[in-house]
């Protein structure tokens, strides 16, 4: 899998957007990048995937460069319940299978 | 629907003794995967179980370790003869295809091991 590079954390105010970069300039042209996230004491929860057009769902936006080197993942309007880890993995798809590499992500703060 | 379910929570072993961890895949799902987070560390890979089969146990330590995915019943992560380097949470995921382009693995809450 391709090595990502993350912030080590980010800070954010409820209501806020909050854009969280993510680094893989080593991404092969078959992986999907795949964003989870980390509550406090809780599993990893599936956020978001893409593989070279933005993507939207009900949690949150991906935007990936034209050159896939790197995306970000944003939050449209922050919530204390955002408040996480969050793990940005590129990851072959098709035959592959759940064997994520979870690096070690952005610590998401979020302030009332 | 009810999502992957964990037990126990929590468990406390002692040196030596046996912790076996149990994970039931969301309905309908036949994938299982086991992760480990040590202390202030990542999630780890450690196996993926279809029904009846290990299909990757790269990540398992080599030793006292083992899973299974019976065809009736939940997966099983057995540790033997625990030490507190085992100290860890596990999660279980599960997904309905094996391949994850489908995007989203189902992970449980955890099993969180203490060995004394």
């Amino acid at each position: 899998d391709a090595k990502t590079t993350q912030p080590n954390s980010m800070e954010s105010n409820e209501e806020e957007p909050v854009h969280l970069p993510c680094n893989h300039s080593t991404i092969s042209g078959t992986d999907y990048i795949h964003w989870y996230r980390q509550l406090p004491s809780q599993g990893p929860e599936y956020v978001i995937h893409g593989l070279t057009s933005n993507v939207n769902n009900r949690m949150a936006s991906l935007a990936i460069a034209e050159d896939r080197k790197s995306s970000t993942l944003i939050l449209h309007r922050a919530t204390l319940r955002d408040a996480a880890v969050y793990y940005c993995i590129p990851h072959a798809g098709g035959t592959s299978y759940g064997k994520l590499t979870f690096g070690q992500g952005t610590i998401l703060t979020v302030h009332p | 629907n009810a999502g992957v379910m964990q037990n126990p929570r929590h468990l406390v072993r002692r040196r030596g003794q046996e912790a076996r961890l149990r994970c039931s895949p969301m309905k309908g799902h036949s994938h299982v995967y086991w992760y480990r987070q040590l202390p202030e560390e990542g999630l780890k890979f450690m196996v993926y179980l279809q029904k009846e089969n290990i299909i990757d146990e790269s990540g398992m330590p080599k030793e006292r370790f083992s899973a299974e995915f019976p065809k009736e019943g939940p997966s099983i992560l057995r540790i033997q003869q625990v030490v507190r380097g085992d100290s860890a949470a596990y999660f279980c995921a599960s997904s309905l295809h094996g391949g994850s382009d489908t995007g989203e693995l189902f992970f449980g809450e955890g099993s969180r091991l203490t060995v004394l």
